[in-house]
């Protein structure tokens, strides 16, 4: 069973689209995140919910917009694409503060055109 | 600026041998973790070592935390094949929901 799981895995599109990312655990965890991780690797938190609520955001342009509907989810809007966009964006979750071990879905490669 | 930066940034070994990766950091940590990331993959926790903590052993793997220093070493010993990917540490600070800041991760090459 995939404990943290995310649709797509690949999502290619074209600047100035809206796009989505969908990340569902099945931990039972209180927590879940969103990173992105560039072309160096260089791993940053984007967002971060504890039960259904948004307790951390980073300067992320508003463009990204999280929403949580449970705790076992937590979805990632981008309107206007750019091509800056383009990245692996993995969620995680912990089972309740960001201090605890995390865990990461397999990650979404997104290309913008 | 970032917390935590990884040394040596890339290292190439061969099976058998052990291999050594250092994390330093910046400010005072609440814990210091470390990830493995597989090529096209999510990252994998490893170990979790507190700030009171000196080190700390999970099978072949091997995690020092000096805090005098603020740094911490991954030891990988008798390395396989499968070994070969990046690993990060990444540490959080005292208090509340402090977000966990990764470093900029070692790429570890083991050659059969």
């Amino acid at each position: 069973d995939t404990a943290v799981s995310q649709t797509p895995k690949y999502l290619v599109t074209q600047m100035g689209n809206d796009k989505s990312i969908k990340c569902e655990q099945n931990l039972g965890h209180d927590t879940m995140y969103w990173y992105k991780q560039d072309s160096k690797k260089f791993l940053k938190i984007m967002f971060s919910y504890n039960n259904k609520e948004l307790i951390i955001n980073e300067t992320v342009p508003n463009r990204f917009s999280p929403k949580s509907p449970d705790k076992a989810h937590l979805n990632l809007h981008i309107n206007s694409l750019e091509l800056g966009d383009s990245a692996v964006y993995f969620c995680a979750s912990s089972y309740r503060t960001l201090q605890e071990t995390q865990y990461f879905g397999p990650g979404t490669r997104l290309l913008v055109l | 600026s970032q917390q935590g930066e990884e040394d040596p940034q890339a290292l190439s070994i061969q099976e058998g041998e052990n291999a050594t990766m250092n994390c330093s950091y910046k400010t005072s940590i609440n814990n210091l973790q470390w990830y493995r990331q597989n090529s096209g993959r999510g990252l994998v926790h490893l170990i979790l070592i507190r700030s009171n903590e000196r080190e700390k052993h999970s099978g072949r793997l091997r995690v020092t935390l000096d805090t005098s220093k603020k740094s911490s070493s991954l030891l990988i010993t008798a390395s396989r094949a499968a070994d070969t990917a990046s690993y990060f540490c990444a540490t959080s600070l005292f208090g509340g929901f402090q977000k966990l800041v990764f470093g900029t991760g070692t790429r570890l090459l083991v050659s059969p």
